[in-house]
């Protein structure tokens, strides 16, 4: 069974960038699935931030892709979140969520990473 | 931010059927996308419920289903249970945003 399991800092400082780091666990980041990263601010819904393939291909949110960058190390069998000059509004739960399914529009979260708390204040 | 929108709360006794909405556009629910369902039990992540095709993974209960018209689509729970007390998200594809991914506004479900 697959699991997800993200780390990082809980605390970035305003204009600073805000890096997460999500492991695979039972499975290969190699597989036919893409991988992705969600967060919930705090009080609100859920807004997806991007998406990645283990080729490398990706694809982001055009309210965030201007500071987004998805990687992703094979070697290591996990994928990393890069969000760039992170304001208190970039104060979420992020999530690492398998995405499963045969095509773009069919794709679903199928699997979720428990959730780390940031906070963006100095 | 979100473009579908769903009732901030639902309520109902146990053993009721409730249901929950989700209303989009013609970018999204209306051009025939798929709606996804997701449960989040409070602290926790969120769980896949129920797919497009009213697929849901091993243990989710038939209790849960999905339909959709337009440009709306529903979630329905049938015999409500207390352990049904969540909120809950419906998810799409929206063509007008680069292909992003949608989430719904999220509906929290009490269990009288």
């Amino acid at each position: 069974q697959v699991q997800l399991q993200e780390s990082g800092p809980g605390l970035v400082k305003p204009s600073g960038t805000l890096s997460l780091t999500c492991a695979v666990h039972g499975g290969s980041i190699s597989s036919t699935n893409w991988w992705s990263w969600v967060r919930q601010p705090p009080g609100k819904g859920l807004e997806w931030i991007g998406e990645i393939y283990h080729s490398g291909s990706a694809n982001y949110n055009p309210s965030l892709k201007s500071r987004v960058t998805i990687s992703v190390d094979k070697s290591k069998n996990q994928f990393s979140l890069k969000l760039s000059s992170v304001t208190a509004a970039d104060t979420a739960v992020y999530y690492c969520a398998r995405v499963r399914g045969p095509t773009v529009t069919t794709r679903t979260f199928d699997i979720w990473g428990q959730g780390t708390m940031v906070t963006v204040s100095s | 931010q979100s473009v579908l929108t769903q009732p901030p709360s639902v309520s109902g006794a146990p053993g009721q059927r409730v249901t929950i909405s989700c209303t989009g556009s013609s970018s999204n629910i209306g051009a025939g996308y798929d709606v996804h369902w997701y449960q989040r039990l409070p602290g926790t992540a969120p769980k896949f419920l129920i797919s497009g095709n009213n697929n849901r993974p091993s243990g989710v209960p038939d209790r849960f289903s999905g339909s959709k018209s337009g440009t709306s689509a529903s979630l329905a729970i049938t015999g409500l249970q207390a352990e049904d007390e969540a909120d809950y998200y419906c998810q799409s594809y929206d063509s007008s945003l680069s292909g992003s991914k949608v989430f719904g506004t999220g509906t929290k479900v009490t269990v009288l």
